[in-house]
């Protein structure tokens, strides 16, 4: 079982649209969870750190929800520069050694 | 200037050759990272390093070797290059703030085909 699980999408949205990411992970003792952006070709780049209480960065809302072992990405009035693929990212449990990325949801935001 | 740099950018080699991929940065941190990135499957960690006299294997190490020469310099060696190692390979840094993770840096990327 992969550590961090993804839908690969894509997800094909108008601009305006709100839309949702999920991301589950495995590991129940895990301590960060991140939201990094990728555009393609190019290196990630962090996106947002998620935090247990949710937290928001202005159009982008993420959400953690430790009992059932996901984190969410929502994206409010998309952007065409939304486009991009959003990767899940969880640390590891012990000294903070290892992040663990999952694959990636592509999403297009269409005109 | 860029934080964290790689060189080279994009790179072609035949099956059997040695080649080394390389990494600087200029952030003062000092965890430093190799990962490879193939399609579908996100990006996994081959090595890591937390100064230069730590050096820890990740999921994917088979195949690679890596050496910590400085704070600031972190490379990634292929003693024989295969086809399946053909991938988009990135380097990272991050600092550690002793109570949770912290962000990672990422250089631009090396674009390493394996003939």
């Amino acid at each position: 079982r992969k550590e961090v699980e993804q839908d690969p999408g894509p997800f094909n949205v108008p601009e305006g649209a709100t839309v949702a990411f999920n991301c589950t992970y495995s590991n129940s003792a895990s301590q960060s969870f991140f939201w990094y952006r990728q555009d393609c070709r190019k290196e990630p780049k962090l996106l947002m750190s998620v935090y247990s209480s949710g937290n928001e960065d202005g159009r982008f809302t993420a959400q953690l929800n430790r009992a059932s072992q996901y984190i969410s990405l929502l994206i409010r009035d998309s952007k065409l520069s939304d486009s991009a693929t959003y990767l899940c990212v969880v640390n590891g449990v012990y000294n903070f050694n290892k992040f663990y990325f999952g694959s990636g949801t592509k999403l297009n935001v269409k005109p | 200037d860029a934080d964290v740099t790689q060189t080279p950018r994009n790179r072609i080699t035949k099956t059997g050759k040695r080649i080394m991929l390389e990494c600087s940065q200029t952030k003062g941190h000092d965890r430093m990272y190799w990962y490879r990135q193939d399609p579908g499957l996100g990006l996994r960690l081959i090595y890591y390093s937390f100064d230069v006299k730590d050096i820890n294997k990740g999921e994917i190490s088979d195949g690679y070797s890596v050496s910590r020469q400085a704070q600031a310099k972190f490379s990634l060696s292929l003693e024989s290059a295969i086809p399946n190692q053909t991938a988009l390979y990135f380097c990272a840094t991050s600092d550690f703030s002793g109570t949770e993770a912290s962000e990672q840096f990422f250089g631009p990327g090396t674009r390493l085909t394996v003939l």
